[in-house]
């Protein structure tokens, strides 16, 4: 089974900050890489999507890359803002299912 | 109106009784999921539909049973579930259960406590 680990598990930064989240996992063999926001009592929003021919995506503030080779994925966030403070999943499919991580949660301070 | 809507937001109920949970995809996907999300761990895959049919079940006990009428719709049936059943249960949908290029929707889960 697809073992997805993310690295920090908690991270606070002030306002402006440029930070990157990290993901690894354990099968190459993923279809693709998807990077998530969840908000504190809420649904997943889904931000990222790499996949598995690819090797990055942007979307505004963020650009999510993606090596198979070694296993990794990062986040990137550009000029962090309060309201970027939330749980950030990946999740490498495989198959039909998606294999999360722990998450990283992200206090961005003012 | 949201992609993937889910009913109710909270549930409390008692270890013997019967309720159900409710989800609605409006994106015209072919494929839904059940998710179960609990405290301090990974988000756990429960059942994948594809096309009103069960394509995987990983291993659920059968106090949870998924229903799923037509493509849009998909149930979760609760039926003698323990307190370790609290979570949040999370309903998704895709355009295919699989291909490597779609995006996976979720809803905003339902809260289910069993007490």
């Amino acid at each position: 089974k697809q073992e997805v680990t993310q690295i920090p598990a908690a991270l606070s930064v002030p306002e402006g900050e440029n930070l990157v989240l990290n993901c690894s996992f354990t099968d190459s063999a993923i279809y693709n890489l998807q990077w998530f926001r969840q908000d504190p009592g809420k649904g997943l929003t889904s931000l990222l999507l790499i996949q598995s021919s690819q090797r990055e995506q942007t979307s505004g503030r963020l650009n999510a890359s993606l090596d198979k080779s070694s296993g990794r994925s990062t986040l990137y966030i550009a000029a962090s803002q309060p309201g970027d403070s939330a749980t950030y999943l990946c999740a490498g499919r495989s198959g039909y299912a998606l294999n999360f991580g722990k998450g990283t949660s992200l206090l961005v301070t003012p | 109106e949201t992609g993937v809507t889910q009913t109710p937001r909270h549930l409390v109920m008692g270890m013997t009784n019967k309720k159900s949970l409710k989800c609605e995809q409006h994106l015209g996907h072919n494929a839904m999921y059940w998710y179960k999300q609990s405290a301090k761990k990974p988000l756990e895959l429960m059942f994948v539909y594809s096309l009103e049919e069960r394509v995987e079940n990983n291993s659920v006990p059968s106090r949870f049973s998924p229903e799923c009428p037509n493509s849009s719709h998909l149930f979760l049936h609760l039926h003698t579930l323990q307190p370790e059943d609290s979570a949040l249960y999370l309903c998704a949908s895709s355009q295919d259960p699989g291909g490597s290029g779609n995006t996976i929707y979720f809803g905003e889960g339902s809260w289910l406590t069993v007490v």
